[in-house]
């Protein structure tokens, strides 16, 4: 079983609507998660990190359920510039980092 | 401020060639990590370093991989020999501590390689 799990998608939206992505991770040690935003033959870049009360950074939110292993990002209004690939991250390090990416969510929004 | 920065941004070499990438992590940033994409893998941990100790490198696919940080601004990433499976991008991150707390890692753009 893969450490961190995706629905690879692809998710085609209409601009404007509200979608949704969830991950789950297979290590109930896990200390912290993020999600991050890759765009086409570019590096990832840090979107938002994930609390366990759950955090919204204007368009997006981001919800961590850990009895049941699995973290979500909704955007809603989504905007054409939001079409990109996101990646749920996990760190499973104690001491030090072990920085996991899922596969990753492919996300297109059509006009 | 200047980023990741990592070379050879692209590199087409022969199957059995010596392939060695570098990265030079943002100033100050002590914790190093080497990533493989690829479409079928996604992104995939290969080692991370802190403090320019190797942490955890059991990512590293097989003894033709290896890696170095010999000190604070600089890495590397051999492969000897190469073979076509090994073809990816690779990218290196940095991050201020251990990335633990804000996960922030800032990537390099990648190094593109083709094995033939």
């Amino acid at each position: 079983r893969k450490e961190v799990e995706q629905d690879p998608g692809p998710f085609n939206v209409p601009e404007g609507a509200t979608v949704a992505f969830n991950c789950t991770y297979s290590n109930s040690a896990s200390q912290s998660f993020f999600w991050y935003r890759q765009d086409c033959r570019k590096e990832p870049k840090l979107l938002m990190s994930v609390y366990s009360s759950g955090n919204e950074d204007g368009r997006f939110t981001a919800q961590l359920n850990r009895a049941s292993q699995y973290i979500s990002l909704l955007i809603r209004d989504s905007k054409l510039s939001d079409s990109a690939t996101y990646l749920c991250v996990v760190n499973i390090g104690s001491s030090a980092s072990k920085i996991i990416f899922g596969s990753g969510t492919r996300l297109s929004i059509r006009p | 401020d200047a980023g990741v920065i990592q070379s050879p941004r692209h590199e087409v070499t022969e199957m059995g060639q010596e392939v060695t990438l570098r990265c030079k992590p943002i100033s100050g940033h002590n914790s190093l990590f080497w990533y493989r994409q690829t479409m079928m893998r996604g992104l995939e941990l290969l080692i991370y370093f802190n403090n320019n100790v190797p942490i955890d490198d059991s990512g590293m696919p097989e003894d033709r991989f290896s890696a170095k940080m010999p000190n604070a601004s600089f890495s590397t990433l051999k492969i000897q020999p190469s073979e076509p499976r090994d073809s990816a991008v690779y990218f290196c991150a940095s991050s201020l501590g251990t990335g633990a707390i804000t996960g922030e890692l800032f990537f390099g753009e990648g190094s593109r390689l083709t094995v033939l």
